[in-house]
Order: structure tokens, then C-alpha cells, then sequence
């Protein structure tokens, strides 16, 4: 999985929790982004992040934000859970071209 | 708005049977094309590329893909499929240099 991590690998929760999903590499690369996948979807961006302190808004970042305080760590925050955000989760990191994406294993989020 | 059109949402071959798996975009410049196979439970992994150059581009595991600007097409093939490719198979577009637009995925059978 190209030096990614992904924590936790599965996650149970309830309805109004807050959530913090984290994506760590070990590769330097500038580029990280976080995905959902939801069948019937395929992939759909949340947000990603070019750099420290620098990330914008994907393609469904609503109920999401996301912090990226070093190069290795990018983490994906449900400020208040809801069931309709019951996902797997991937995390995907680029090097500086940013040409091609390396995924890591995903965290199946149950949301109750 | 550039999109990716995947129109077979499950395929079923024999073992051994040639396999093509279609895919169709929507950008508006050449774009950057890949496909990614996902296995039950892991992540997805790069099988091949396009960003210029000869239109046949191979991969790994045996896989090719043909990129035709006439057809907005970048379909997936392989002349005989192995048991252990039954997956899930995503084509995606680069918008830009750092972002993918992902296809709703093609999940391949595989019978003996």
C-alpha cells in the first residue's frame, strides 16, 4: 500500500459522535486526499490537501474537514456523525507531479 | 463537467474467455486516464496509465488499455482471464494534475 496507513481499519459509531479518522505516510509525498466509497458511487473526493496547512474542498466535504499539521499526517474529521456518512473511507497520497495516486487500505466507518 | 461513464456494472466471464471492460470519458482537454482494480477489502491498485504518447499502454497482471480521442474511450482488456482477476475495476480521469474522477466501477466474475 505504498507506505500508507490508515486508522482505525474499522469503526463503529453512534449518531452525533465525532469521528477522526487518520492517513499516515511514510513516502515524503506533497499530495494527500481523502475519498469515500459508496457502492453505485465509486470513489468521490472529500478533500485533499497540497501541502501543510494548505487543503481544499472535494467533491462531498460537506460534514468534513480535515487537518493537516505535517507532511505525513492527514486527518479526516466527522464533526458530528450521521448515518448517511456510514462509508469505507481511503486515503490516497501523490508525489509532486501529482500524476498518479496510491491508496491505502480503507476504514469502514458504521455509522448507527 | 468532466466525467467517467463505466456503463457495465458487473461482467461475468469464464476463466481462460478474452475480457473487455469499457470506459468512457467527458474533459475537455487530453486528459490523464487510468484504471485501478480493487480486491474485496483491500484498496485500489494502479493497473495502468495514460498521459501521452502510444495509445496502447500495458500494465501489470497482463491488462492493456487502448485510449481513442475519436471515442472518448479508454476500455480495459485482457486476452485470458485468471480466476484471481475477479475484482472490482475502476477507470478514473485526471481533471487536473491533482485530482481523479473516478468511474462507479465494473465488478468482474470469474467462473471455471
Amino acid at each position: 500500500d505504498a507506505g500508507i496507513t490508515q486508522s482505525p481499519r474499522h469503526k463503529v459509531t453512534e449518531t452525533g459522535t465525532p469521528v477522526t479518522l487518520r492517513c499516515h505516510q511514510t513516502e515524503n509525498h506533497r499530495y494527500m486526499y481523502w475519498y469515500r466509497q459508496d457502492p453505485g458511487h465509486g470513489l468521490r473526493l472529500i478533500h485533499y490537501s497540497y501541502g501543510v496547512k494548505d487543503t481544499d474542498k472535494g467533491e462531498v466535504s460537506d460534514g468534513y474537514s480535515v487537518s493537516r499539521s505535517k507532511t505525513e499526517d492527514f486527518l479526516l474529521t466527522l464533526e458530528s456523525a450521521t448515518s448517511s456518512q456510514t462509508s469505507v473511507y481511503f486515503c490516497a497520497i501523490s508525489d509532486e507531479d501529482g500524476n498518479i495516486q496510491y491508496f491505502g487500505a480503507g476504514t469502514r466507518l458504521s455509522v448507527l | 463537467a468532466q466525467s467517467v461513464t463505466q456503463p457495465d456494472i458487473h461482467i461475468t466471464v469464464s476463466e481462460g474467455a478474452s475480457l473487455e471492460l469499457r470506459c468512457n470519458y467527458s474533459y475537455g482537454a487530453t486528459p490523464y486516464l487510468f484504471w485501478y482494480v480493487q480486491s474485496p477489502g483491500q484498496g485500489l491498485q494502479l493497473l495502468l496509465k495514460y498521459f501521452s504518447g502510444d495509445t496502447l499502454v500495458q500494465g501489470i497482471k497482463g491488462f492493456e488499455a487502448e485510449f481513442k480521442r475519436s471515442q472518448s474511450s479508454f476500455n480495459l482488456r485482457k486476452p485470458s482471464v485468471h480466476w484471481s482477476d475477479a475484482a472490482e475495476y475502476f477507470c478514473a480521469v485526471g481533471a487536473d494534475t491533482d485530482k481523479l474522477i473516478f468511474g462507479t466501477g465494473t465488478r468482474l466474475q470469474v467462473f471455471p
